[in-house]
């Protein structure tokens, strides 16, 4: 497709359910990101994949958290245990060098996370 | 550590009114600049940026500056029309590291 499409748009599970959440980049696009925008923290980092090695997995918030990009393309998302405090809009974002300084990151529209 | 301050929200304007939106910087090293905005039920859209001290990023009729000596880039648009209704991040991304780092976010509502 021509942007960056993410699946599903909106989840709705159980506390202590396991959810995954994927990521479509840009075709041709070599770098990968994924952030969080929740109401208390706002925007946050959270993994950066180069191809499919993660050089930068800082903003992984805890070891519940895990990402994978396979083929450098598809990437998934996966959250084990889910707690409330894991309700945010899940963005991801990709660009076509590693090196967002130079190049822009195209952001996809997100899924909306709800923990019950 | 890096961060990004911008001025609290909302900000409420009349159509054709000028508009800024102030932004700070703390960086270690020489970031590059962005702004970001995201019109309601859209995504995260890349408005301008700019990559070194002194330049100006431009488009739609926005500009912000790059002043290094007060680590600011500050948006602004001399006639704001009722379709800029949005939220802006400013962010910033230091050389030789990849993600973004954003400021709160700053919610314009224009009404005509």
């Amino acid at each position: 497709g021509a942007g960056v499409s993410q699946s599903p748009s909106n989840k709705v599970t159980e506390k202590g359910k396991d959810v995954e959440l994927r990521c479509d980049p840009i075709s041709g696009h070599t770098a990968l990101y994924w952030y969080r925008q929740s109401l208390g923290q706002g925007l946050e980092f959270l993994i950066y994949f180069q191809g499919n090695s993660a050089p930068d997995k800082s903003g992984l918030p805890s070891d519940r958290f895990s990402a994978e990009r396979t083929g450098g393309s598809v990437s998934t998302l996966t959250i084990q245990r889910t707690q409330q405090e894991d309700s945010a809009v899940y963005l991801c974002a990709s660009s076509s060098t590693g090196g967002s300084s130079n190049q822009p990151q195209h952001f996809g529209d997100g899924t909306r996370l709800s923990i019950l | 550590g890096d961060s990004v301050t911008q001025m609290e929200g909302p900000v409420t304007l009349s159509e054709e009114a000028f508009l800024t939106i102030n932004c700070t910087y703390t960086a270690t090293g020489y970031p590059s600049l962005f702004w970001y905005v995201q019109y309601p039920g859209e995504g995260l859209q890349l408005l301008l940026k700019a990559t070194k001290a002194d330049d100006k990023g431009s488009n739609k009729g926005f500009e912000a500056t790059y002043r290094k000596e007060t680590t600011s880039f500050h948006l602004e648009k001399g006639s704001v029309q009722v379709s800029d209704s949005a939220v802006y991040f400013c962010a910033l991304s230091d050389r030789g590291a990849d993600k973004l780092i954003f400021g709160t976010g700053t919610r314009l509502q224009v009404f005509p």
